[in-house]
């Protein structure tokens, strides 16, 4: 399968921080990228989908000032967690999607622990 | 609506047969995925269906109904690793991203 891969892999920060987080498709172009929140023994829960050049459309409940994201290339994405708090704790994941709906591919997931 | 449900969790033994089940109810439908995912790691591709019908690769095989909304992930002579979170995830043409169930934790046991 298609490479993602996301950086960092785990970051801890303080109170008040903002945090950089991104996601690479390695070997295909991904016309789509996806930002997911895992908290534990729950689902993944998806916070916004990103198409290159455009606006990312965040899902309801999501506030789109606190996380910031930019889809600059077909093969990078980041996500910006302004503002840390201790709830923002959590995994988060990106997933890659190329012009095909069969090739949708997930990131090794970041761990933010915000202290 | 959309509407994706599995079994929270599922216990076998090593070496047998194990069967989750995916219902879902989803305008737009466009295909149904399965993800495996081990604690604390992200989830990893495992099949796609589109057209009714059962998909074979190695140890796990997945199955489709279209009419009735179902799905299966099958996976045969279980190892100890193939303890994890399964997920089901049905695409919606629609609103254009995969819509995930609650995923089905799945313990082997020796």
């Amino acid at each position: 399968g298609a490479v993602v891969s996301q950086h960092p892999s785990w970051v801890i920060c303080k109170s008040g921080t903002s945090v950089k987080i991104e996601c690479r498709s390695l070997d295909f172009q991904a016309t789509t990228m996806f930002w997911y929140r895992q908290f534990p023994k729950q689902s993944l829960m998806l916070m916004a989908t990103s198409n290159e050049g455009s606006k990312a459309t965040y899902e309801q409940g999501v506030e789109k000032d606190k996380f910031l994201i930019n889809h600059a290339s077909l093969t990078l994405s980041t996500l910006t967690v302004t503002s840390a708090h201790p709830e923002d704790s959590s995994f988060y994941i990106c997933s890659a999607r190329s012009n095909r709906v069969s090739e949708q591919y997930f990131g090794p997931g970041t761990r933010l622990t915000v202290t | 609506g959309q509407n994706i449900d599995q079994p929270t969790e599922m216990t076998a033994t090593e070496g047998a047969i194990v069967q989750i089940n995916c219902t879902y109810q989803t305008s737009g439908f466009n295909g149904l995925f399965w993800y495996q995912q081990h604690a604390g790691e992200a989830p990893t591709f495992l099949s796609y269906n589109v057209l009714d019908g059962l998909e074979e690769k190695g140890r796990f095989s997945s199955f489709l109904s279209r009419s009735k909304g179902y799905s299966y992930l099958l996976l045969k002579e279980l190892q100890m690793k193939d303890s994890a979170s399964y997920l089901c995830a049905v695409w919606n043409t629609g609103f254009q991203k995969l819509v995930f169930g609650t995923g089905t934790r799945l313990l082997v046991s020796p």
